[in-house]
Parts: C-alpha cells; sequence; structure tokens
C-alpha cells in the first residue's frame, strides 16, 4: 500500500477483554516499531521488528502485551485483560531499516478502555 | 533518565514569530538525528533528518542544527504559522546492534493570532 495502515482507527473496550491491534507495513519494509502515545504524553516505545525477529521487546509494559509478526508484513499487537491504563493511541511505523532510511508511521489506533 | 530530552515541553508564540525547540541526547553510538512534526491526531512526519557530519539542515521554514560534540541540537521555525502548531518530536538512532529508535518526549508548540 501507499503508507502504514492500522486497524481498527477506534476501539472500545471493556476492561478484562482481549484487544488485537493491526499493522500493515508499507511494501519490503524490514523494520516495524510500535508504540504507544497516552493523552498529552511523549511516544513510548513497545517492541521493535526487523523481519520477523523482535531484537528489543523491552518497551512492553507487561505481560499482557505481545506481539507478532508473520511473513515479515504484518504485525499485530494483542493486549489480554485490558486495563483502563491501557487507554492511549498505538502507533505503528515501517522503514527499510537501514542506516539513513525514513521511517513512516500509521495514523494509529486510539483504544479506550472503559 | 530518557536518552532523548526536549525542551521547551510546551511552547506559545504568535502567529509571526520564530521559536527554537531544543533537543538533547546521550544515546551513544549515533548514527542520525531526526526531527518529526506530529498533528494531532496523527501519525509523526519526518521534518529533516542529519547525520553526524551535518550541522545544519533546512526544511523551508524548518531549520535543524546539530553538535554531535556536545549532543546537542535545535529546530527552528520561522515566521510561524498557525498550521505549525503541533508536537515536535526529536529522534535519535541508535548506532549499535539493535539500531533503535529512541524518542524524545516532545514539544507541544501552539502557534496562536
Amino acid at each position: 500500500g501507499a503508507g502504514v495502515s492500522q486497524s481498527p482507527s477506534n476501539k472500545v473496550t471493556e476492561k478484562g477483554k482481549d484487544v488485537e491491534l493491526r499493522c500493515d507495513p508499507i511494501s519490503g519494509h524490514t523494520a516495524l516499531y510500535w508504540y504507544r502515545q497516552s493523552l498529552g504524553q511523549g511516544l513510548e516505545f513497545l517492541i521493535y521488528f526487523q523481519g520477523n525477529s523482535a531484537p528489543d521487546k523491552s518497551g512492553l509494559p507487561s505481560d499482557r502485551f505481545s506481539a507478532e509478526r508473520t511473513g515479515g508484513s504484518v504485525s499485530t499487537l494483542t493486549i489480554q485483560r485490558t486495563q483502563q491504563e491501557d487507554s492511549a493511541v498505538y502507533l505503528c511505523a515501517s522503514g527499510q531499516g537501514n542506516l539513513f532510511g525514513g521511517y513512516t508511521f500509521g495514523s494509529g489506533t486510539r483504544l479506550t478502555v472503559v | 533518565k530518557n536518552q532523548v530530552e526536549q525542551s521547551p515541553q510546551s511552547l506559545i508564540i504568535l502567529e509571526g514569530k520564530n521559536c527554537t525547540l531544543q533537543c538533547n541526547y546521550t544515546v551513544s553510538p549515533f548514527s542520525n538525528l531526526r526531527w518529526y512534526k506530529q498533528d494531532t491526531g496523527r501519525g509523526p512526519v519526518s521534518l529533516t533528518i542529519m547525520t553526524f557530519s551535518e550541522n545544519t539542515k533546512s526544511n523551508g521554514r524548518y531549520t535543524a542544527t546539530l553538535d554531535a560534540d556536545t549532543k546537542q541540537s535545535s529546530l527552528h521555525i520561522t515566521a510561524s504559522q498557525l498550521s505549525d502548531s503541533a508536537s515536535y518530536i526529536c529522534v535519535v538512532r541508535d548506532g549499535g546492534a539493535t539500531n533503535k529508535l529512541i524518542f524524545g518526549t516532545g514539544t507541544l508548540l501552539a502557534v496562536q493570532p
């Protein structure tokens, strides 16, 4: 596609439910990042994929968070047993992963846990 | 302590005025540094990228500077417009094995008429 696509764009879920967020990166981009942005806060790194492997998952806030990437393309971020503090905008970015390559962000998924 | 720190946290200026945003980093080894603009409800968009050997780079009314010795960068906005109201985020690329992007927490700029 022309850009990074994230779905859904908005998600309202009840506390305790599981949610799955999807990121479709730009075709050919090997690097993929997940970030989240809480209201009024900066971007918080979650996890970084290079191809299908995740060399850095240090940002995942708890074991309720997991992410996978298959075929070096689509990535899903899963949050189990959602809590109200999980409410944020979840952003995905993809890039070619080379030294000077730029990164393109999706428009994000706004998650609200009620 | 965040490896990329930005100041001020927020800034309000009048339309037509200039402003300068600061970014200090401790990331080492350093690969490159980007300034992103993030409009409300949108993903960040890259404004400039600077490598170790570059001191200044311009993109229209935006001029970024980099001092790799002191690990400081600035983003200067000239003749501000209402559409410049956004968050400006400094992002440093780790030159080590992970090649990871490290984000600052951003400066929220509001341009008022």
